[in-house]
């Protein structure tokens, strides 16, 4: 199994621009999870889907954050327009039957 | 809410014991833990269900209390590839995640 696969791992973009970030969850796994985590703030849970569905997006910073799941097998968040702020790792985690979240590797975003 | 973790970071020599707390203010359905080492992704160690806990490894186990709304991940004779950062994660029972701000773990030849 590949486990969860994020893509571009690296992103750097300079304030304004959208910025999407990918994600793949592990084959068979019904839930997918987005966070972000700063030095700040810690790990913090922007949105997650149940069977594609958005079933809480409280942790989504503003308007500028957007996610969206067509699929079971893809899931983008969007940035659009990025600030420096918004510099920080994001993580995209699925869960199945067990409720065990694997994590992917990551994307490290960079706002210039 | 986020759980609160404590304590916030421990220093350990090899095969010294270590206990990291997690509480809620919130009713808890599960308690997860996660170790997360520098640049890469946290990784799952256990997950304890109200009503019951299990135990992911030999010598890292964990406790849930659901009556005072806390769990303690406990490691046991700890050796070099325990250092990182560990996090609590709950779900209380409106399936709502919230992770703790972490643990930072330095095990020490």
């Amino acid at each position: 199994d590949a486990g969860v696969i994020q893509s571009p791992r690296h992103e750097v973009t300079e304030m304004g621009q959208e910025v999407t970030l990918r994600c793949k969850p592990i084959s068979g796994h019904n839930s997918l999870f987005w966070y972000r985590q700063t030095m700040m703030r810690g790990l913090e849970l922007l949105i997650y889907f149940n069977n594609n569905v958005p079933i809480d997006d409280s942790g989504m910073p503003e308007d500028r954050f957007s996610a969206k799941m067509p699929n079971a097998s893809f899931s983008t968040l969007k940035i659009q327009p990025s600030e420096p702020r918004d510099s920080a790792v994001y993580f995209c985690a699925s869960s199945g039957l067990t409720d065990t979240q694997y994590f992917g590797p990551g994307t490290r975003l960079t706002v210039l | 809410q986020q759980p609160v973790q404590s304590p916030q970071a421990v220093i350990l020599r090899e095969g010294e014991d270590a206990v990291i707390n997690c509480s809620s203010s919130k009713a808890l359905y599960s308690v997860h833990w996660y170790r997360q080492k520098h640049g890469e992704a946290p990784v799952f160690l256990m997950i304890l269900l109200k009503g019951g806990e299990q135990k992911g490894h030999e010598k890292i186990s964990a406790s849930f209390n659901e009556k005072k709304q806390q769990s303690s991940l406990y490691l046991t004779a700890s050796q070099l590839s325990y250092s990182g950062t560990y996090f609590c994660g709950t779900e209380d029972s409106f399936n709502k995640f919230y992770f703790g701000s972490g643990t930072k773990l330095n095990v020490k030849p």
